[in-house]
C-alpha cells in the first residue's frame, strides 16, 4: 500500500509570492491534516479536512488555506509569503481523523527568500 | 487537551530497553495517550496509543499508571535506528479532528 505522498519536496519562493502544496493520502483515508514544523515553534497543527470539508483549524492567519478534493487529495495554499513561513510542511492522513493513527508524509521543505 | 511533560533528552545503549517517561497529570477521563516519533528529516511515525490499559505492539509497549497521570513508553531492544525525537501526546477523541498537539518531545540517542 502506497504511503502518503507530498509534492513538491522542496520549494524556494520569494516574499510576497504564493505557494500551493499537494498531499495524496493513503488510499481509503478520508482525513487529511496539515502541520507546519519550524525549529522555533516545533510541530503546529494547521487544519484538517474530511470529505472535502474543513473540520478543524489551528491558530494560523488567513493567508494559510486549504482544500480537499473528492478523491481525498488535499492542497494547502499560502499567500503573500513571509520569511517566517519557511518551514517543513507535513501532511498526515487517517481513516477518520480521530482515534486512528495518522500516517505522515515526508513533507515539503519551503524556503522563503 | 492535557499538557504533557517529557525529559528533553536521554541516551540508551543499543540492545538495552529504553524507558521513556511522560507526565500528564491533568489528563481527563476521555483523553487517550499517543506516542509518535520523528527520525531526523522524516515525518512523524505513529508508535502506539492507549486509554487506561497497558498496550503492546510490534514496536513498543505502553504502560499507563492506574491514576493515568503518567505513562512510560518502552522500546524493548533499542537499535541505532530508534534514535529519534519521541512525542507523548494526550488527546480527546471529540473536538480534535485531525489535531495532534506536539510538545518538544524527548530526543533519544541510541549508542553502540
Amino acid at each position: 500500500k502506497a504511503g502518503v505522498t507530498q509534492t513538491p519536496r522542496y520549494l524556494i519562493k520569494t516574499r510576497g509570492q504564493q505557494v500551493t502544496l499537494s498531499c495524496s493520502p493513503i488510499s481509503g483515508h478520508r482525513s487529511v491534516s496539515w502541520y507546519q514544523q519550524t525549529p522555533g515553534q516545533g510541530l503546529q497543527f494547521l487544519f484538517e479536512y474530511f470529505s472535502e470539508t474543513q473540520r478543524n483549524k489551528g491558530n494560523f492567519p488567513g493567508r494559510f488555506s486549504g482544500r480537499q478534493f473528492s478523491n481525498s487529495r488535499s492542497e494547502m495554499n499560502v499567500s503573500t509569503l513571509e520569511l517566517g513561513d519557511s518551514a517543513l510542511y507535513l501532511c498526515a492522513s487517517s481513516w477518520d481523523g480521530l482515534l486512528n493513527e495518522q500516517f505522515f508524509g515526508p513533507g515539503t521543505r519551503l524556503t522563503v527568500l | 487537551d492535557a499538557k504533557t511533560t517529557q525529559p528533553p533528552s536521554m541516551d540508551c545503549a543499543e540492545g538495552r530497553a529504553a524507558n521513556l517517561p511522560c507526565n500528564h497529570s491533568t489528563i481527563s477521563g476521555n483523553e487517550y495517550v499517543y506516542w509518535y516519533r520523528q527520525i531526523h528529516s522524516q515525518g512523524p511515525q505513529y508508535i502506539i496509543h492507549g486509554l487506561k490499559n497497558n498496550e503492546t505492539n510490534e514496536m513498543a509497549s505502553l504502560i499507563i499508571t492506574e491514576d493515568r497521570k503518567s505513562s512510560t513508553l518502552i522500546l524493548p531492544h533499542a537499535t541505532l535506528r530508534d534514535t529519534a525525537v519521541y512525542y507523548c501526546i494526550v488527546r480527546v477523541t471529540t473536538d480534535s479532528w485531525g489535531k495532534l498537539q506536539f510538545g518538544a518531545g524527548t530526543q533519544v540517542v541510541v549508542t553502540p
